[in-house]
């Protein structure tokens, strides 16, 4: 059974700070991809990377940065938080370019 | 890139009864077509998807079918039931990526 997990399921920070969401999949997938969930909008991609070391962008990628130095793991960070970034942040990873399985989510709430 | 709609946003139908979302795409060259399941506080899940060499597929009450000539693809779910009630994001693949639909919210009212 494919497990991706996320490393907190609620999140609240403060304007500025410097937030890491991190995404963990225990399935060897070489694809993995950081959404964002906001009503009436659906699934926007932020950035996705195909390999270890590997990263690109979505289509909402300002304002994100990530990072993946090992083939499990998939880092979001926020450089300097801001309040239209509150939002559901959606891990997905995926074997190849098909099924993709996706993490929890974390609500995260920028005050 | 692809530009995915989806129709309609809110779909309430009465337990039994069918139900019908629509998609739309962009890009001729997208060859895959999945629909995700999403409930109330959990993660989208994987319903059925179809890829661009096939028209139809079933899997027990649900169904989707796919136009590459209009570019539009539908899923049908039959003799709905309280437990359908979620909201469906349609989605195409582009390269690596997928681009889902804004999501349609079904209420099955018993």
């Amino acid at each position: 059974d494919v497990k991706v997990t996320q490393s907190s399921r609620y999140l609240v920070k403060r304007t500025g700070e410097k937030v890491f969401l991190e995404c963990v999949q225990d399935m060897d997938h070489e694809n993995m991809f950081w959404y964002r969930q906001d009503p009436g909008l659906g699934l926007r991609l932020i950035y996705f990377s195909y390999d270890v070391k590997m990263k690109e962008k979505g289509d909402i990628p300002e304002g994100y940065s990530v990072s993946r130095e090992k083939k499990e793991r998939f880092s979001l960070i926020l450089e300097s938080a801001s309040t239209n970034q509150t939002s559901m942040y959606l891990c997905a990873s995926s074997p190849k370019p098909y099924e993709q399985y996706f993490g929890p989510g974390t609500r995260l709430t920028v005050t | 890139g692809e530009n995915v709609e989806q129709h309609p946003s809110t779909l309430s139908v009465q337990e039994g009864d069918s139900a019908v979302i629509k998609c739309t795409y962009s890009d001729s060259a997208s060859n895959y077509f999945p629909w995700y399941k999403q409930e109330l506080g959990k993660r989208p899940q994987l319903i059925i998807d179809i890829r661009s060499n096939v028209g139809e597929k079933k899997d027990q009450r649900i169904a989707v079918t796919l136009n590459k000539t209009a570019k539009h693809f539908s899923l049908h779910i039959t003799e709905t039931q309280p437990e359908d009630s979620a909201v469906y994001f349609c989605a195409a693949r582009d390269d690596y990526k997928l681009s889902f639909g804004a999501g349609t919210t079904v209420t099955v009212r018993a």
